[in-house]
């Protein structure tokens, strides 16, 4: 079976630069999350979806975040402008939502380096 | 307060060494889940194991061990027989009833397992 699947694996771009980056659940999922990595920080829950609709979005750091999930199958993950500070390691994670905790199924995730 | 506390920054083993790594956990809800991933030198995130708070019984699945004791707030994972490929960061993390979409992760344990 397909595990979460995002695109790219790796973006370098320079400051001021829109990035996007994408999700795909795994298929029956319902529930999707977008976690941030850093050193400093580690794991921060950044926003996530029930039945796409966008539930908590607490830990977007700025407006320059943004995300959406036109479907069931696809998220995206926009930053706009990129600043440095947002080089991370971005991760998309998905599952089933059945009103209990369930296992979050974590994708590769997408190394930004933002120069 | 840190709800998932991971106090080992970093663990060196040699192989075939037994190694346990602690993770203590904060909630006040009464139905709560523990997991553990783990994340290898690739970067993408595994999942290991989820247990929920009623369910104290220890676990064993291959050289994997989890020791959920709530009396203490713990649940530790122990490798049996390191090998070079248990060499990665350990997560543990905690999701309360209330708010089961949310997971709370500890910092991460690191371990190098030398040959």
């Amino acid at each position: 079976d397909a595990g979460v699947i995002q695109s790219p694996r790796h973006e370098v771009t320079e400051m001021g630069q829109e990035v996007t980056l994408r999700c795909k659940p795994i298929s029956g999922h319902n529930s999707l999350f977008w976690y941030r990595q850093t050193m400093m920080r580690g794991l921060e829950l950044l926003i996530y979806f029930n039945n796409n609709v966008p539930i908590d979005d607490s830990g977007m750091p700025e407006d320059r975040f943004s995300a959406k999930m036109p479907n069931a199958s696809f998220s995206t993950l926009k930053i706009q402008p990129s600043e440095p500070r947002d080089s991370a390691v971005y991760f998309c994670a998905s599952t089933v939502n059945r009103g209990i905790t369930d296992t979050q199924y974590f994708g590769p995730g997408t190394r930004l380096t933002v120069l | 307060a840190q709800k998932v506390t991971q106090a080992q920054t970093e663990i060196s083993v040699v192989e075939k060494e037994d190694v346990t790594l602690d993770c203590v956990y904060e909630t006040r809800d009464t139905t709560y889940y523990l997991f553990w991933y783990k994340q290898p030198p690739s970067g993408e995130l595994v999942f290991l194991i989820r247990r929920n708070s009623f369910d104290e019984q220890n676990e064993i699945s291959g050289r994997y061990s989890w020791n959920f004791q709530k009396s203490t707030s713990s649940f530790n994972f122990t490798i049996t027989a390191s090998q070079v490929v248990d060499s990665a960061v350990y997560f543990c993390a905690l999701s309360e009833n209330d708010n089961f979409n949310k997971f709370y992760f500890g910092s991460g344990t690191k371990l190098n397992v030398k040959p």
